[in-house]
């Protein structure tokens, strides 16, 4: 089974300054998804961004990119002008391409932001 | 925008009990999983339905039943609550994927269960 890992239980980001948070998955595939969710305190669970992994091109939206680096199965999420309200907690996701019921999550990143 | 409503933000309940968790969705999504959320091990399948009626176990479905009767609602089972299944379980539903949608969760928010 594919496997996601976020090594990263807990970090913390000034505010105005810019975070990375890792992961990396283990798949035989060569077609999938990625995403990055984020979740806030007691609010829903929303998606940041998504990486088809046929695209080369890094996924951008608006302060979130992330860094997809296929070979060596890593999407690290980089966070840019940090804000108060990114704190949250941020799970890696993987699913394979044609099942649909099939998402894989990290154990996530717990982000701070210090003002 | 897409709403996943689940019913109960907090339950409390004796082991032993009967829990019912309602979970509705707005958007005519296909698909609908319910996931538990404990800390360090992210988020684990525990069922999901593609249609009306229909189900499957996902990685831990020991424990729980669901049922489907529509396709707007999915509601998960716990015939007889255990200390061990004190969790947060989360809703979620997509549409089928093909190629006009990555089929991306749409999550509920949540509803944290403590069994005594």
């Amino acid at each position: 089974a594919q496997t996601v890992t976020q090594s990263q239980p807990e970090m913390s980001v000034q505010e105005a300054e810019t975070v990375t948070l890792s992961c990396t998955y283990d798949t035989s595939e060569s077609d999938y998804y990625l995403f990055w969710y984020k979740q806030p305190p007691s609010r829903q669970m929303i998606l940041v961004i998504r990486q088809e992994a046929y695209k080369q091109q890094n996924a951008t939206e608006n302060r979130f990119s992330v860094n997809f680096q296929k070979a060596a199965k890593s999407f690290s999420l980089k966070i840019s002008d940090s804000q108060l309200g990114d704190a949250a907690m941020y799970f890696c996701a993987y699913r394979d391409l044609y099942n649909f019921n099939k998402f894989y999550f990290g154990s996530g990143t717990k982000l701070n932001v210090k003002p | 925008d897409v709403k996943v409503t689940q019913s109960s933000r907090y339950l409390v309940k004796r082991t032993g009990e009967k829990v019912f968790l309602e979970c509705v969705q707005d958007m005519d999504h296909e698909n609908m999983f319910w996931y538990r959320q404990d800390p360090g091990l992210g988020l684990r399948l525990i069922y999901f339905s593609y249609d009306v009626k229909m189900k499957e176990k996902g990685d831990i479905p020991e424990g729980y039943s669901v049922s489907r009767e529509k396709k707007e609602r999915f509601s998960l089972i716990l015939e007889s609550a255990s200390t061990n299944q004190t969790s947060m379980y989360l809703c979620a539903s997509s549409f089928p994927t093909d190629t006009a949608n990555t089929g991306e969760l749409f999550f509920g928010e949540g509803s944290r269960l403590t069994v005594l």
